[in-house]
């Protein structure tokens, strides 16, 4: 059963760097498509963005430019970084699998996700 | 503003059946695009319920169900339970945005 964990600083200063981890056990992160999903307080989901364990992250349009993913084989993590964050950055930070295996935009589901990591961003 | 419309609560007494619908355009849900529902228990991750509009993966009751007619869809849970109390999400594509979309979560009250 694979599961996935979130980690990272849970406070961030505004206009700095909001860094994330999601470290995938229970099998590999090899040959799948990994994504971040977030939900500011009030509000509904949001997808980050998604990479897979070589080639070109793809990231949502209202987020380029700030958004940066990759992943580490080695460790069986993904990461994200956000950068020049807001108080609009504040929420809950999913990381998640893509399913199935591969990607077909108009069919893809997320499964499983991690529980979620509340990052608030301060002034 | 969730790209996907979806009623903020719905209720029900147990045994009942209640019906949250996820209404979309013709970029997303109405152009052709599948359609899953995600069930998020009180301070769990949210897990997938139905995925390709009807589909149930392994475990999961055939109480749920999924439909979807024109630019909507709808999750269809029958005969309620207390333990289905929970916030449910829908998602789909929306090919103008090019990303993958949300509704904003449906708080389901087992009254």
């Amino acid at each position: 059963q694979v599961q996935l964990q979130e980690s990272g600083p849970r406070l961030v200063k505004a206009s700095e760097t909001l860094s994330l981890t999601c470290t995938v056990s229970g099998g590999s992160i090899s040959s799948y498509y990994w994504s971040w999903i977030r939900r500011p307080a009030g509000k509904g989901l949001e997808w980050i963005g998604r990479v897979f364990s070589s080639g070109t992250p793809i990231y949502n349009p209202s987020l380029k430019g700030r958004v940066t993913m990759s992943v580490d084989t080695s460790k069986n993590q993904f990461s994200l970084s956000l950068s020049s964050v807001t108080a609009a950055d504040t929420a809950i930070y999913y990381c998640a699998r893509v399913a199935p295996t591969s990607i077909n935009i108009g069919t893809n589901w997320f499964d499983p996700w991690g529980q979620g990591t509340l990052v608030t961003i301060s002034s | 503003q969730s790209v996907l419309t979806q009623p903020p609560s719905v209720s029900g007494a147990p045994g009942q059946r209640a019906t949250i619908s996820c209404t979309g355009s013709s970029s997303n849900i109405g152009a052709g695009f599948d359609v899953h529902w995600y069930q998020q228990l009180p301070g769990t991750a949210p897990k997938i319920l139905i995925y390709a509009i009807t589909h149930r993966p392994s475990g999961v009751p055939d109480r749920f169900s999924g439909s979807k007619s024109g630019p909507s869809a709808s999750l269809v849970i029958a005969g309620l339970q207390g333990e289905d109390e929970a916030e449910y999400y829908c998602q789909s594509y929306d090919s103008s945005l090019n990303d993958w979309v949300f509704g904003g979560g449906t708080k389901l009250t087992v009254l």
